[in-house]
């Protein structure tokens, strides 16, 4: 079985300071990890995703994450916040491409 | 291109009523989701169906829960009925089945209250 955690419910930060999110994962196999974005009053929506390539991946809006096997983590980073960054993320990891688990998300909130 | 449609937006409806929630993939998409967030349990996968056929249904809560995708262009998820425990926001997702790992592409959601 495959599994997320995200560590931190919240997370809040002052706009320009570094953004991390931290996930961690489980799986049997080697996985396949996503980061979605949810947007009140939306769908989700990709940021990047890791599919056994370089392990550093670059995202949109200037998010990226790095694949550590050894830690079995994906963090989701971002330099500097942006008011627009306040949303919910999601971490998710799969194997075969069908189906995703996704983590219990972590609400970013970015203050001036 | 268009994205996942999904109607209704927003329903209130009365305990023991039949709901009816609708889902239009991306044309060209042969894999379709249907997940429920709630904040108790998250993000959950209710059933997955691939060209139009049910693959995986272990996420259905119940009996009261089905889903049916008649063509590759729709697919409607039923509660009936209806109990206030099902308010949640329903999320129609769809994605191709070409290549091993291709983005799942989300609809806006469907918020759904039962009172």
């Amino acid at each position: 079985a495959q599994s997320v955690t995200q560590l931190g419910s919240h997370v809040s930060v002052s706009e320009g300071a570094l953004v991390l999110l931290r996930c961690n994962y489980s799986s049997s196999v080697p996985p396949y990890l996503f980061w979605y974005v949810q947007y009140p009053n939306q769908g989700l929506q990709l940021l990047l995703k890791y599919t056994s390539a370089a392990t550093l991946v670059k995202g949109i809006n200037g998010f990226e994450a790095e694949f550590k096997k050894s830690e079995t983590s994906f963090h989701l980073t971002k330099p500097s916040a942006h008011m627009s960054d306040a949303a919910e993320y999601f971490c998710a990891v799969g194997s075969g491409f069908q189906k995703l688990v996704f983590g219990t998300g972590t609400r970013l909130l970015v203050s001036p | 291109d268009a994205g996942v449609i999904q109607s209704p937006r927003h329903e209130v409806t009365e305990m023991g009523q039949e709901v009816t929630l609708r889902c239009k993939p991306i044309s060209g998409h042969d894999y379709l989701f249907w997940y429920r967030q709630t904040m108790m349990r998250g993000l959950e996968l209710l059933i997955y169906f691939n060209n139009n056929v049910p693959i995986d249904d272990s996420g259905m809560p119940e009996d009261r829960f089905s889903a049916k995708m008649p063509n590759a262009s729709f697919s409607t998820l039923k509660i009936q009925p209806s109990e206030p425990r099902d308010s949640a926001v329903y999320f129609c997702a769809s994605r191709t089945g070409q290549g091993r790992v291709n983005t799942i592409y989300f609809g806006e959601g469907s918020w759904l209250t039962v009172v």
